[in-house]
């Protein structure tokens, strides 16, 4: 398998602008997160799907982020209107979780994508 | 909420050194406990997964130790070598899903 694949690697817009980023997900895998990385904060968990759905989203930063997982090989997330604040390193990950083995449960994480917003 | 602390921030050891990482969690009622290399411009690779009811893991030149009662973990490295420079990252996971991360330990081995 390919692992978990992430585009665009590098994204630099302009203040006001909106954003999507893309990720495919593991094959067979079940869940879905999406993390943010910054200096001062280090990773945090914004948004976790299961089987498609949204489970968590309480570490969605704002009403302009927003996040869809239209089918079990596709994620995207969208920053509507892009700030400064918002640049940072954006990982995608994949697992497969099993409720009967959760202390097994490992992420496979993608390359991210490094955004900066002018 | 869970607090995950690294110690030290940045470490830099001449070539086949043995060296120790830590973490530290504030709460011990996890499922698991994951070290992560990060290289600069890379995703995270997972190196070991400790579950909450083992006490260590090995790979290769690779070991790490959990006491979960006291809420801390190693990882050992044996005999670094250059390549083995990288950000390490501990991290734990407490519901079923939510990986709660340490800021990371960044490592030069220098030759």
């Amino acid at each position: 398998d390919a692992g978990v694949i992430q585009s665009p690697r590098h994204e630099v817009t302009e203040m006001g602008q909106e954003v999507t980023l893309r990720c495919k997900p593991i094959s067979g895998h079940n869940s879905l997160f999406w993390y943010r990385q910054t200096m001062m904060r280090g990773l945090e968990l914004l948004i976790y799907f299961n089987n498609n759905v949204p489970i968590d989203d309480s570490g969605m930063p704002e009403d302009r982020f927003s996040a869809k997982m239209p089918n079990a090989s596709f994620s995207t997330l969208k920053i509507q209107p892009s700030e400064p604040r918002d640049s940072a390193v954006y990982f995608c990950a994949s697992s497969f979780t099993s409720g009967v083995f959760l202390a097994k449960n490992i992420q496979y994480f993608g390359a991210g994508t490094r955004l900066s917003v002018l | 909420k869970q607090e995950v602390t690294q110690i030290p921030a940045a470490l830099s050891v001449p070539e086949g050194e043995n060296l120790v990482l830590n973490c530290s969690f504030t709460d011990s009622a996890i499922y698991n406990l994951q070290w992560f290399r990060q290289d600069p411009g890379k995703g995270l690779t997972s190196l070991l997964l400790i579950q909450s009811s083992q006490r260590e893991q090995t790979s290769g030149r690779l070991n790490a130790s959990l006491d979960k009662s006291s809420g801390r973990s190693t990882l050992y490295i044996a005999a670094s070598q250059p390549g083995d420079s990288a950000t390490y990252l501990c991290a734990v996971l407490n519901s079923g899903y939510a990986l709660n991360f340490g800021k990371g330990t960044s490592l030069l081995v220098t030759p």
